[in-house]
C-alpha cells in the first residue's frame, strides 16, 4: 500500500490561494489519489478524486504530475471556515479497500 | 434523507466494561469500515466488512469484534480487552469501487 507525505500544518490568508502538496513515490498503477477534509469532531469528507492530470470541482483543483509521484491540491480564494485538517490517500479497490489515513495537514486560515 | 447514523455522539464506560457503537447507513452501499482516531492523529482501520457476512481485520483488531448481519448495519464492540479504548471512533461507507467513503459523525467514547 502506498504512503503519503504531507506537510503537518500550514496558515494562510483570507482571500488567498492555498496550495497542500502530497508525495506517494510508490504509488502503484491502479492507485487513485483522493482528498479529505476533516473539521473537529466530524467524519472526513470527501474533496476531490483524480488518476493524472487536473481534475477540478466546484471547490478545488487537484494537480498531478506524469510520473504520479505527487499531488498539489489547490483551493482557490480561502476563508476562514476552510480551517480543517486536509488529508491525501492513495489506494485501489483492489487493495482490499484499505486506505492509508496519515496525520493529514492542518491548514490555518487568518483574517 | 441518506446518510450514516452514529449513536450515540459522547458515550462514557468504565473500565472492564464491553460497550457496542452503533453504524447504520441507508446509502445501499456494500462497504462498511470502522476506524479509530486519536488526538491531532490521522484514522486507523479497526475493521471492514465488503458485503453481509463478512469482514476482515484493519490495522488494529485487537480488543475489538464487529458483525455484519445486515446491510445496513455494522456494529462495533469495544471490548474490555482494548487498552486504551478512549477516542474518536468513525464510521463510513463506500459504494462500489470504494474510491470514495462516507463518514458517519463518529461516537467519542471515554473510558475511565
Amino acid at each position: 500500500l502506498a504512503k503519503t507525505t504531507q506537510p503537518i500544518s500550514m496558515d494562510s490568508y483570507e482571500g488567498q490561494e492555498v496550495n497542500i502538496t502530497c508525495s506517494h513515490n510508490n504509488i502503484a498503477t491502479n492507485d487513485y489519489i483522493t482528498w479529505y477534509q476533516q473539521f473537529p469532531s466530524q467524519g472526513p469528507r470527501f474533496i476531490i478524486q483524480g488518476y493524472k492530470t487536473k481534475v477540478t470541482n466546484e471547490v478545488a483543483s487537484l494537480f498531478i504530475p506524469a510520473d504520479r509521484k505527487s499531488s498539489t491540491l489547490s483551493l482557490p480564494r480561502v476563508s476562514l471556515s476552510d480551517t480543517a485538517v486536509y488529508y491525501c490517500l492513495v489506494g485501489a479497490a483492489d487493495s482490499n479497500y484499505q486506505l492509508i489515513w496519515g496525520a493529514g495537514t492542518k491548514l490555518i486560515i487568518k483574517p | 434523507d441518506g446518510g450514516i447514523t452514529q449513536s450515540p455522539k459522547y458515550l462514557f464506560r468504565k473500565e472492564g466494561q464491553n460497550v457496542t457503537l452503533s453504524c447504520e447507513q441507508n446509502l445501499n452501499h456494500d462497504a462498511m469500515y470502522w476506524y479509530r482516531q486519536d488526538p491531532g492523529q490521522g484514522l486507523r482501520l479497526i475493521y471492514y466488512s465488503q458485503i453481509v457476512n463478512d469482514f476482515q481485520k484493519g490495522d488494529i483488531a485487537e480488543g475489538y469484534s464487529v458483525s455484519r448481519e445486515k446491510k445496513e448495519s455494522f456494529p462495533l464492540t469495544v471490548t474490555s480487552a482494548q487498552k486504551n479504548p478512549t477516542a474518536f471512533y468513525l464510521c463510513a461507507t463506500a459504494d462500489e469501487g470504494g474510491y470514495e467513503q462516507y463518514f458517519g459523525p463518529g461516537t467519542r467514547l471515554t473510558v475511565t
